[in-house]
């Protein structure tokens, strides 16, 4: 499975839209790119996974760039539940690898 | 529908004791996995099943950890004999169709182990 880059941490004002962004250049043509959140003591919780095209569901929207290089998970109106460590991940088969996620902090 | 569920959500035991973790996942989810996740790091793969046969176990530490899905859908992972370093939680997730990357995993809550 190819490997993902994200910050280690970011910011966000509540009720601002908060963008975290995910590189994975490797990432072959039969590999989705998932996200996942992980809220203090609890297990992962899915959110969104793509292929090539934007997504969007309750919980969040994904834009994957037209190399599928990079993408955006979108937050549209964050609030102080939303602070977590998001992982994105990119899975080409039943295996889920997780990286070291980033760190968003949803401030008042 | 019902989640993942792991118990107990809370172990202490000393080093060199054995403990056990026991998750039921989703109903018909043909695969489930175990993670380990130390604090500050992201969850680590430790051994994956497709309905009661290994798939991946190339991360576990077989000297001391050992897990089996009898009949295909509940799963025990055991430690024996614990360390200091296995001081971690312990994740179950499970997943509906064999093979498939276009389909999420669900994540219980954990079992938080403390190795003293």
């Amino acid at each position: 499975d190819a490997k993902t880059t994200q910050p280690p941490s970011m910011d966000c004002a509540e009720g601002r839209a908060a963008n975290l962004p995910c590189n994975h250049s490797t990432i072959s043509g039969n590999e989705y790119v998932y996200w996942y959140r992980q809220i203090h003591s609890q297990g992962p919780q899915y959110i969104i996974h793509g292929l090539k095209n934007n997504e969007t569901n309750e919980m969040a929207s994904l834009i994957i760039t037209e190399d599928r290089k990079s993408s955006t998970l979108i937050l549209p109106h964050a609030t102080l539940r939303d602070t977590a460590v998001y992982y994105c991940i990119v899975r080409g088969g039943n295996k889920l690898v997780f990286g070291a996620g980033t760190i968003l902090r949803v401030k008042s | 529908e019902a989640g993942v569920a792991q118990s107990p959500r809370y172990k202490i035991i000393e080093k060199r004791q054995s403990v056990a973790f026991w998750c039921n996942p989703i109903s018909g989810h043909a695969t489930l996995y175990w993670y380990q996740q130390i604090l500050g790091q992201g969850p680590k793969l430790l051994i994956q099943f497709q309905n009661n046969g290994v798939v991946d176990d190339s991360q576990l530490p077989k000297d001391r950890f050992s897990a089996e899905r009898l009949k295909g859908v509940d799963s025990t992972l055991k430690i024996q004999p614990a360390k200091l370093e296995d001081s971690a939680v312990y994740l179950c997730a499970s997943s509906t169709h064999p093979g498939a990357s276009n389909t999420e995993a669900f994540f219980g809550q954990g079992t938080r182990l403390t190795v003293v």
